[in-house]
């Protein structure tokens, strides 16, 4: 089953760092390119950061850059963001989300999405 | 303020055709195309509509998705209670606001 899993969420104070984690399976993680996107409480979606296959090409999100950094272990499976200098307007709930083509260049649909994992910056 | 205009809301009868616009500019949906998406209450977004008008595998075709110039619009056709959902449009943008640009979400009510 094509899958995949964050962790890492949880209560920050403002200012503080967090990495979440995503967790891939049932399928060639090293093929896709990778979005974190997030959800506010109550709020639509907001889409965070993007990388490659290869991690050779990355984005950010205005309200994100200079603080988050995307990263990916294609030998773990696995994808992060690294969360530096957390706001208050950060609180979200953060999904990774799977490019649906393989060795796409971005510009592609989002076709799977982990659950989410709650990230709450608050003093 | 989202870069794609969306109206909040929208509502239906079951079997009743509805449907969704989503507004953009020519660094968006003008020039790229429009995906749509679909969430459940509680759950995540689920892709619903792909390069403006492609279903994934899976997806009913009561659901259809149109572009022309710089507006998108999503249908649902023999609409079913277990449509009620939030709806999203998303697009690539060439500009500042980019590369990803999301709808502000409609949510849609069964009566």
């Amino acid at each position: 089953e094509v899958q995949l899993v964050e962790s890492g969420g949880g209560l920050v104070q403002p200012g503080g760092s967090l990495r979440l984690s995503c967790a891939a399976s049932g399928f060639t993680f090293s093929s896709y390119s990778m979005n974190w996107v997030r959800q506010a409480p109550g709020k639509g979606l907001e889409w965070v950061s993007y990388i490659s296959s290869s991690s050779s090409t990355i984005y950010y999100a205005d309200s994100v850059k200079g603080r988050f950094t995307i990263s990916r272990d294609n030998a773990k499976n696995s994808l992060y963001l690294q969360m530096n200098s957390l706001r208050d307007e950060d609180t979200a709930v953060y999904y990774c989300a799977r490019d649906r083509r393989r060795y796409s260049s971005g510009r592609d649909a989002f076709d799977i999405w982990g659950q989410g994992t709650m990230v709450t910056v608050s003093s | 303020q989202s870069v794609l205009t969306q109206p909040p809301s929208a509502s239906g009868t079951p079997g009743q055709r509805v449907t969704i616009s989503c507004s953009g500019s020519s660094s968006n949906i003008g020039s790229n195309t429009v995906n749509w998406y679909q969430q459940l209450p509680g759950t995540a977004p689920k892709l619903l509509i792909y390069s403006n008008n492609q279903r994934p595998s899976g997806v009913p075709d009561r659901f259809s998705g149109s572009k022309s110039g710089t507006s998108a619009s999503l249908a649902i056709s023999g609409l079913q209670s277990e449509d009620e959902a939030d709806y999203y449009c998303a697009a690539w943008d060439d500009s500042l606001n980019g590369p990803w640009v999301f709808g502000g979400g409609t949510k849609l009510t069964v009566l």
